[in-house]
């Protein structure tokens, strides 16, 4: 099965700088990896989403770039800002041949602080 | 708004004692999904419905049970709860055929299981 796994399960960036969260995951026919920022007290919520046939994705001050070859997966974060203050989880879909469709694997996250 | 709810928020109940937790979603989604989430393991999928009288098992559904006869709902049923399930729970939705969507989260229950 699909397993995902988190290079560091916390990140401390200064305001202003570019933030960047890695995942790892270990079924090479996951098709569809998604983001989410989850905040205090909330449910996740989606930030962007990348599907195998591309390598990067890009969104507002956000990027999504993805490495089937050591199935890694990023995200890069412009111009931290204190809203940015959150836990992130990757999250991947092991697809057709790798389970279920309607399976999810998350990651066990990684927190983000932005220091002012 | 469109949005997914969930009732109750916060729930302490006795070892036991059948409990069901509700979702509703008011986007015609297709797909609904239920997580718990403890801390150092994230989030694992309970179970998942890809449509109306179709579910199927996710990473840890031992001891839940859930149903899906109407589109927008989507209970979470814990027949005789223990304390290993005292846990954040969240429900989910998405539109299209499974989980290769971007997903809708709801606020959450807390629950306690003593």
């Amino acid at each position: 099965g699909e397993s995902v796994g988190l290079h560091l399960p916390t990140l401390s960036v200064q305001e202003g700088d570019n933030s960047i969260i890695n995942c790892a995951y270990s079924n090479s026919a996951s098709d569809y990896f998604i983001w989410y920022k989850q905040e205090s007290g909330k449910g996740p919520q989606f930030i962007i989403d990348i599907r195998s046939n591309m390598d990067k994705r890009q969104g507002q001050r956000v990027t999504v770039l993805l490495n089937k070859t050591v199935k890694h997966l990023s995200l890069q974060i412009a111009a931290t800002q204190p809203g940015d203050s959150a836990v992130y989880f990757c999250a991947v879909n092991p697809g057709l041949y790798g389970g279920s469709q309607g399976n999810l694997i998350f990651g066990k996250g990684t927190k983000l602080s932005v220091k002012p | 708004e469109a949005q997914v709810t969930q009732n109750p928020r916060y729930l302490i109940t006795v070892t036991g004692k059948k409990l069901t937790v509700t979702c509703s979603q008011n986007m015609n989604h297709e797909y609904m999904s239920w997580y718990r989430q403890d801390p150092g393991l994230g989030l694992r999928q309970i179970y998942y419905s890809m449509n109306v009288e179709v579910t199927d098992k996710g990473d840890v559904p031992e001891g839940y049970k859930v149903s899906r006869k109407e589109k927008r709902n989507f209970p979470l049923i814990l027949e005789s709860p223990s304390p290993n399930q005292t846990s954040l729970y969240f429900c989910a939705s998405s539109a299209g055929g499974g989980g290769a969507y971007e997903q809708y989260f709801g606020p959450g229950t807390r629950l306690t299981v003593t």
